[in-house]
């Protein structure tokens, strides 16, 4: 069935360090991707988002290319900040279906 | 601004009794989905909905129905509270073909 398979954190990274966070995927057909971010005590925001193979996401500084022949979708910031301490989550969903599919989410922590 | 809001952000409740969680957004979307989170496990999708007086099982119904007889507003019903229902429970909704927008969160404690 469909899945999504993201790195395990939690992450600490120091301010302006290079951000990566793994996603991988398992879909039939062409799904779309997304990246969505979580602030401490707050519901799921929209970071980013690619609807087909080469397409790039990208939004406050957050990037991702969406990979179809390695079925990925990393999450990437030049220089984090510590604002950016958050849970993120990789999701996906298949074109013409409703529902979401969730990674499990990483816990990133930048520290000043 | 685009809203979902969840009635509740904290809920104590005793196990056993019948508790109500509520959702309502004010976008016209015809999706709307009961998803629970849990550390190390994710998001796992309750239940969803896809038009006033439709629902679909998803992942993890079981202990839960949902009710949906308004479009802007979607209930996650639990029968009867048990301790292992203790969750952050997230509701959100969509236009067809994706773009969720969340809602703030319930955090269910059951004593």
């Amino acid at each position: 069935g469909d899945s999504v398979t993201q790195m395990e954190g939690p992450v600490t990274l120091s301010e302006e360090a290079f951000l990566t966070i793994n996603c991988t995927y398992t879909a039939t057909g062409y799904p779309s991707l997304f990246w969505y971010v979580q602030y401490p005590g707050e519901g799921l925001q929209l970071l980013l988002k690619a609807t087909k193979a080469d397409d790039k996401g990208s939004n406050k500084g957050f990037e991702a290319t969406y990979r179809k022949e390695t079925t990925s979708f990393h999450l990437e910031k030049g220089s984090v900040q510590v604002s950016d301490s958050a849970v993120y989550f990789c999701a996906l969903v298949k074109t013409g279906a409703n529902n979401l599919f969730f990674g499990t989410g990483t816990r990133l922590t930048v520290i000043p | 601004d685009v809203k979902v809001t969840q009635s509740s952000r904290y809920l104590v409740k005793r196990t056993g009794e019948k508790v109500f969680l509520e959702c309502v957004q004010d976008m016209d979307h015809e999706n709307m989905f009961w998803y629970r989170q849990d550390p190390g496990l994710g998001l796992r999708l309750i239940y969803f909905s896809y038009d006033v007086k439709m629902k679909e099982k998803g992942d993890i119904p079981e202990g839960y129905s949902v009710s949906r007889e308004k479009k802007e507003r979607f209930s996650l019903i639990l029968e009867s509270a048990s301790t292992n229902q203790t969750s952050m429970y997230l509701c959100a909704s969509s236009p067809r073909n994706y773009g969720y927008t969340f809602g703030s969160g319930t955090r269910l404690t059951v004593v």
